[in-house]
């Protein structure tokens, strides 16, 4: 059974540091990659998605994300991180024969220092 | 372009109820599934249906069931509601049978008491 592991549970930045949050998958073959994004009480905003291609993507926001193979990895960044950007994130994937049943990682939750 | 509506936004039930709760997914739109999410189990799938027909379900009870209308909108229902079943439910739709992103809903939050 494919699943997605978030190591980090909670991470704190300070406003303008940069980020990096850690996704990991585990699959058969390469599946669609997604990074979402939640406000508490609100539903989830897809920030980026990988199907194939260049592994290096750019989202909404200033986020990217580099997909790398080798290492089951999907990692998602950003350069310098806004006090606005204090949510929790959500790496999925969806199997290739899998519709579009999406898994989830447990999530980080990030929180901003002034 | 609307986005995903689900509604009612918030809900209180009482144990042994049954709740329905409902999904309009982006026009054109074609896929709609249902997510729960609990701080314990954090985001599962529940099921999704495309064209009328459940084709993934998650791991969930029977009390837990779906149905999805010629128009894509799309209706789950929980029936002896248990307390366990209080969470965020969020619904999320997408264009194709696969291979696209899915935009989700608001979400609607259910308390059982």
């Amino acid at each position: 059974a494919q699943s997605v592991t978030q190591p980090d549970i909670h991470i704190t930045v300070s406003e303008g540091a940069s980020l990096e949050l850690r996704c990991n998958y585990s699959y058969g073959a390469t599946p669609y990659l997604f990074w979402y994004v939640q406000s508490p009480g609100q539903g989830l905003q897809l920030l980026l998605k990988y199907f194939s291609g260049d592994t290096l993507v750019q989202g909404i926001k200033g986020f990217e994300a580099e997909f790398k193979r080798s290492q089951s990895s999907f990692n998602l960044r950003k350069p310098s991180v806004h006090w606005s950007d204090a949510a929790e994130y959500f790496c999925a994937v969806v199997g290739n024969n899998a519709g579009n049943m999406l898994t989830f990682g447990g999530g980080t939750r990030l929180m901003v220092k002034p | 372009k609307a986005g995903v509506t689900q509604t009612p936004r918030y809900l209180i039930k009482t144990r042994g109820q049954q709740v329905t709760l409902s999904c309009s997914p982006i026009s054109g739109h074609r896929s709609v599934s249902w997510y729960q999410q609990t701080p314990g189990q954090g985001l599962q799938f529940l099921f999704e249906y495309f064209s009328e027909t459940q084709r993934n379900k998650g791991n969930f009870p029977g009390r837990f069931s779906g149905r999805q209308f010629s128009n894509s909108r799309s209706e789950m229902n929980v029936s002896t509601l248990e307390l366990g079943d209080s969470a965020l439910y969020l619904c999320a739709s997408s264009q194709a049978s696969t291979g696209t992103e899915a935009f989700f809903g608001q979400g609607t939050r259910l308390t059982v008491v």
